[in-house]
């Protein structure tokens, strides 16, 4: 199976600053089949990005996916409040999906 | 608006057996692959299992096979996931997922608000 690495674990960041996390994958994933997802305490996860680089319906466009192959980083240009959250990369191209270990992105 | 409530969790032995259940409205149910994913406390995403739209195809976790088994209704717009032999790593908070697409190889586009299966003596 493919096993997704995050990086950091965690970041510390102030609101208006740049988050940049990172998603290595063991083997190439299959058409950069690669999601991110958001989680809050006591929520379930958000879809965020597909595709690798795809916004879903009604994100922002403060987030941005890039990548291929085996690296991967989510881009929240500008944190707001509500971002600071645990953050997950997803690979569906190959079974099993997998999911990293995620980020938590915390006020600094 | 696409909903999924889950419903099924509880408190069980280890040993033992739990079926959950997962309601689905305000989507075409019977076009998409459903997942089950599940968290266990303070700990990150693992995901158990899909079938496909029309239920005839299914893939579990290494960590579940042979013990748990995906299944839908399309007439009741419902999906369940039986669980046997329960073991106390399988204590998680499980979640209802809806596949982008008919197949297995698409992400997850909306999720339940999970229900809490906790298995313990």
């Amino acid at each position: 199976e493919i096993v997704l690495t995050q990086s950091p674990g965690t970041l510390s960041l102030s609101p208006g600053e740049r988050a940049t996390l990172s998603c290595r994958a063991s083997q190439s994933v299959s058409s950069n089949f690669l999601a991110w997802y958001q989680q809050k305490p006591g929520q379930a996860p958000r879809l965020l990005i597909s595709g690798a680089s795809s916004r879903a319906t009604g994100i922002p466009d403060r987030f941005s996916g890039s990548g291929s192959g085996t690296d991967f980083t989510l881009t929240i240009s500008r944190l707001e409040p509500e971002d600071f959250a645990v953050y997950y990369c997803q690979q569906y191209g190959s079974s099993p999906q997998t999911f990293g270990q995620g980020t938590k992105v915390e006020i600094k | 608006q696409v909903q999924l409530v889950e419903s099924g969790g509880g408190v069980v032995q280890p040993g033992r057996s739990l079926r959950l259940s997962c309601g689905a409205s305000g989507f075409s149910f019977s076009g998409r692959a459903m997942h089950w994913v599940r968290q266990a406390p303070g700990k990150g995403l693992e995901w158990v299992a899909v079938t496909s739209y029309d239920g005839s195809n299914k893939n579990y976790a290494d960590s579940v096979k042979g013990r748990f088994t995906i299944s839908r209704d399309n007439s009741k717009n419902t999906l369940y996931l039986q669980m046997n032999t329960l073991r106390a790593e399988d204590t998680a908070v499980y979640y209802c997922a809806r596949g982008a697409s008919s197949g297995w190889y698409a992400y997850t586009d909306y999720w339940g608000q999970g229900t809490l299966v906790t298995v313990s003596s």
